[in-house]
């Protein structure tokens, strides 16, 4: 396909537990977002890519929370220590260039146990 | 930052009414409005978007409005179909990667 693809789609883990969530963005976008959404609320930002690098990590909870894009495609959110306040969906998005339209992908739901 | 509000939070309608809703931003250097619709277990999906150099875009049966003075902008769809009903987001965006998004709007059409 050739949409934002997130695995896994849905994620059960006890708490205390480590947990990465993976996005692989459409083919050729640069830009790269994480964003959590909890119900009933709109997505919440978490960080952004351009390249490899994060951007902007400003959205990011804590230090329990941390993404990496070593080759600029494929990125990684890792949680450590998962809490319960850490269930919700995370959602990933990609865009072409800087400011653009942003398209997401399905969405990890995680719930911590 | 940037903070949006959206409201109404849910909204119902009968079929074939038309149904609004409405957004404010606080920067006033944003200047792009996506709104998505998010269906259950599914992502966003971008549906419209406005850019702050016009004042309104129309697709079809979907529509959006934007008043850069009062910092407002609006969804409005019309002759509603049972599966428009979803949650609808609006955001708005700098163009620094920095989009911000309302908390939803949860729209049922009645049929």
């Amino acid at each position: 396909g050739a949409g934002v693809s997130q695995t896994p789609s849905n994620k059960v883990t006890e708490k205390g537990k480590y947990v990465e969530l993976r996005c692989d963005p459409i083919s050729g976008h640069t830009a790269l977002y994480w964003y959590r959404q909890s119900l009933g609320q709109g997505p919440e930002f978490l960080i952004y890519f351009q390249g490899t690098g994060a951007a902007d990590d400003s959205g990011l909870p804590n230090d329990r929370f941390f993404a990496v894009r070593p080759e600029g495609s494929v990125s990684t959110l890792k949680i450590q220590r998962t809490e319960r306040g850490d269930s919700a969906v995370y959602l990933c998005a990609s865009s072409s260039s800087s400011g653009n339209t942003i398209y997401f992908g399905e969405g990890s739901w995680l719930t911590v146990v | 930052g940037e903070n949006v509000e959206q409201h109404p939070s849910t909204l119902s309608v009968q079929e074939g009414d038309s149904a609004v809703i409405k957004c404010t931003y606080s920067d006033s250097a944003s200047n792009y409005f996506p709104w998505y619709k998010q269906e259950l277990g599914k992502g966003p999906q971008l549906i419209i978007d406005i850019r702050s150099n016009v004042g309104e875009k129309k697709d079809q049966r979907i529509a959006v409005t934007l008043n850069k003075t009062a910092k407002h902008f609006s969804l409005h769809i019309t002759e509603t179909q049972p599966e428009d009903s979803a949650v609808y987001f609006c955001a708005a965006s700098t163009g620094n990667n920095d989009m911000r998004f309302g908390a939803g709007t949860r729209l049922t059409v009645k049929p």
